[in-house]
């Protein structure tokens, strides 16, 4: 069936550093790859997304890699801030007429020590 | 703030007992998605609605169903509850389909009802 698999699991790093947060998905007709941050006490708040036609996407300190032929993608946070600190989550989903699901990948918890 | 409303927030129940968990879509959005999030499943998708229809089932037990209303807003009824039903329970919307394998809006989650059945 559908599945992600998100590593690592736990990440720290200390301030100022680079966070890489890699997962791998099986269904190959996914298109679709959302990342999301869960603080504490919250939802998941969507952070970055890209479709499988692009192979990388950049917002400011956050940035998405997609190699579909590996069927992978990654996430990469530069110059950490302890506010990053979260639970952060990679999803696959089929985009296509009728809407699509999210499979999500278990997690990373991001620590980022001041 | 995601413009996702779910009530309760939190919810203490018995086993065998029904409970009903409410979520009001963002503005604009006809899709509502129910997903579960416990430590042990990760967040495990149940049941997507759009504009008042069922469109896709996932792990979602047959103790549980959900239906969304005309005003767009979505319930998720859980019944016979047991100890394992404990989780937080999310609902999430998107926006109106733009036609035909046209890229869907993201998902908007809303901050959860946590539900502790004892």
């Amino acid at each position: 069936g559908e599945n992600v698999e998100q590593h690592p699991s736990t990440l720290s790093v200390q301030e100022g550093d680079s966070a890489v947060i890699k997962c791998t998905y099986s269904d190959s007709a996914s298109n679709y790859f959302p990342w999301y941050k869960q603080e504490l006490g919250k939802g998941p708040q969507l952070i970055i997304d890209i479709r499988s036609n692009v192979g990388e996407k950049k917002d400011q300190r956050i940035a998405v890699t997609l190699n579909k032929t590996a069927k992978h993608f990654s996430l990469h946070i530069t110059e950490t801030q302890p506010e990053d600190s979260a639970v952060y989550f990679c999803a696959a989903s089929r985009i296509y007429n009728q809407g699509g699901k999210l499979i999500f990948g278990q997690g990373t918890e991001l620590s980022v020590k001041p | 703030d995601s413009g996702v409303t779910q009530t309760p927030k939190h919810l203490i129940t018995a086993t065998g007992q029904r409970v009903t968990l409410r979520c009001s879509p963002r503005s604009g959005d006809l899709s509502v998605y129910w997903y579960q999030q416990s430590l042990d499943q990760g967040l495990q998708f149940l049941i997507h609605y759009y504009n008042g229809e069922e469109r896709a089932k996932g792990n979602i037990l047959e103790r549980f169903s959900a239906q969304q209303f005309p005003d767009l807003h979505s319930e998720l009824n859980l019944s016979s509850l047991e100890l394992g039903d404990s989780a937080l329970y999310f609902c999430a919307s998107s926006g109106p389909w733009q036609g035909r394998d046209v890229y869907n809006s993201p998902l908007h989650f809303g901050n959860g009802t946590r539900l502790t059945v004892t």
